[in-house]
């Protein structure tokens, strides 16, 4: 399969922890976004990165967000003491330059 | 600030019938908008889009209808089928800008059988 894979598919986490998120992108696809979804609503978009460089955060990342593209392949998206509020589906996805944008199956994120 | 919605959180129709979901954006500079269907459990699948010089586009089973004077994009499904049942969402994006999609809150399109 060579779509766009997300690992784990589940995270169960207690409130201040730590946890981090991979995201593997279509090979040769140089663009790689993160979003969040909640329950019943649409993505919203956190961040992007075009190769290695990432061009866009959202001030819906917070500084205990943090998210790195080091070879320009694979991504990890890291959420540093984790909140209740941070329970969602954070989704990867990417494009090869401006275009269709194709997600992974994201990654479900409950915090207790 | 500027964002795209959805006018019905819900449709139900007959299968074999043909849906219309209905989407209004609000940000005069989106030029790329794009329909997404999502399973439960799975990310968005990209169904068609259209760019702000077209008004009309068609998909296999799927026309995308733009209309820039009012602002609203629709997405009509032919001969709905009971595999079509998902939810819906419409995304815009201004090209120039990075390529980040502003989503809606998205249409649960429920096909009875």
């Amino acid at each position: 399969d060579t779509g766009v894979s997300q690992d784990p598919r589940h995270k169960i986490t207690k409130r201040g922890q730590n946890v981090t998120f991979r995201c593997d992108p279509i090979s040769e696809h140089n663009r790689l976004y993160w979003y969040r979804q909640t329950l019943g609503q649409g993505p919203e978009f956190l961040t992007y990165f075009q190769n290695e460089a990432q061009l866009e955060k959202s001030r819906l990342l917070s500084d205990r967000f943090s998210a790195e593209r080091p070879k320009g392949s694979f991504s990890t998206l890291e959420i540093q003491r984790t909140e209740q509020g941070d329970s969602a589906m954070y989704l990867c996805a990417s494009s090869l330059d401006p275009g269709e944008q194709f997600f992974g199956p994201g990654t479900r994120l409950t915090v207790l | 600030g500027e964002s795209v919605g959805l006018h019905l959180p819900t449709l139900s129709v007959q299968e074999g019938d043909n849906s219309i979901i209905n989407c209004a954006y609000s940000n005069s500079a989106s030029d790329y908008f794009i329909w997404y269907k999502q399973e439960s459990g799975k990310g968005p699948q990209f169904i068609i889009d259209i760019r702000s010089n077209m008004d009309k586009r068609q998909g296999q089973r799927v026309t995308v209808l733009l209309n820039k004077t009012v602002k609203h994009l629709s997405l009509q499904i032919a001969a709905t089928q009971p595999g079509d049942s998902a939810v819906y969402f419409c995304a815009e994006n201004i090209s120039h800008a990075g390529n980040m999609l502003t989503f809606g809150g998205g249409t649960r399109l429920m096909v009875k059988p």
